[in-house]
């Protein structure tokens, strides 16, 4: 089975910075490629999907890149509401796996 | 707008059979192209997926779960469920439900119901 895995595990940084997720598969899931928003006490938010793609109502500020087993998610300006959990994950062919997760904190 | 919302018990003795059911409204579950999984989320650790299924197709399941798991599926109630067996502590987790597409990950979650395995 394909294995998800994210870096970094965490990361803080200053409101209006930017930040960087990398996610990376084991092996080619073309852009079959999910990132979710997860904040306690909520359900997760998809924010991004076929790797690049904004979902609907997502600020602009979130971008996706990537295809094969290198991903990437950009968030250009840290708003404070960003602070949350981002996972990545493949969808390609089951099992869905989800990426461990990369915790962001505002300095 | 599709909604989706989980039921079932929040204690659960070890053991025993985790069960519960995710009612979709505000559309078909019977719409193509979507599939429907459980998700599940212990505290303090990362999401995990547990399976999903389309309607008339076959379910798939995590490798780790998948001797204790079944997911299925009843149209006529709009609802699908999960079941879980031999639960341990380990199985302590809030447990969202999920609408999912081969295009485009999973759009629409539930808003999760914690099961806590204890005697």
């Amino acid at each position: 089975d394909i294995q998800m895995t994210q870096s970094p595990s965490s990361l803080s940084a200053s409101v209006g910075d930017r930040v960087t997720i990398t996610c990376r598969a084991s092996q080619d899931i073309s852009k079959y490629l999910a990132w979710y928003q997860h904040k306690p006490g909520k359900a997760p938010k998809l924010l991004i999907y076929v790797a690049s793609t904004l979902q609907s109502g997502v600020p602009s500020r979130f971008s996706g890149t990537g295809s094969g087993t290198d991903f990437t998610l950009t968030i250009t300006s840290l708003q404070p509401e960003d602070v949350a959990t981002y996972y990545c994950q493949k969808y390609s062919n089951a099992p869905l796996t989800f990426g461990p997760g990369t915790e962001v904190s505002i300095k | 707008q599709v909604q989706l919302q989980e039921s079932g018990p929040g204690l659960v003795k070890p053991s025993q059979t985790l069960s519960l059911s995710c009612t979709v409204s505000g559309g078909s579950i019977s719409t193509s192209p979507y599939y429907w999984s459980w998700i599940r989320h212990p505290a303090g650790k990362g999401l995990e997926w547990i399976g999903r299924i389309y309607v008339g197709g076959s379910p798939n399941y995590s490798p780790s779960l998948k001797s204790r798991v079944t997911i299925s599926v009843d149209p006529s109630k709009n609802q699908f469920s999960l079941s879980l067996s031999s639960v341990t502590a380990a199985d302590t987790a809030l447990y969202y439900c999920a609408r999912g597409s081969s295009t485009g990950g999973f759009d629409y979650w539930g808003p999760g119901t914690l099961v806590t395995v204890s005697s």
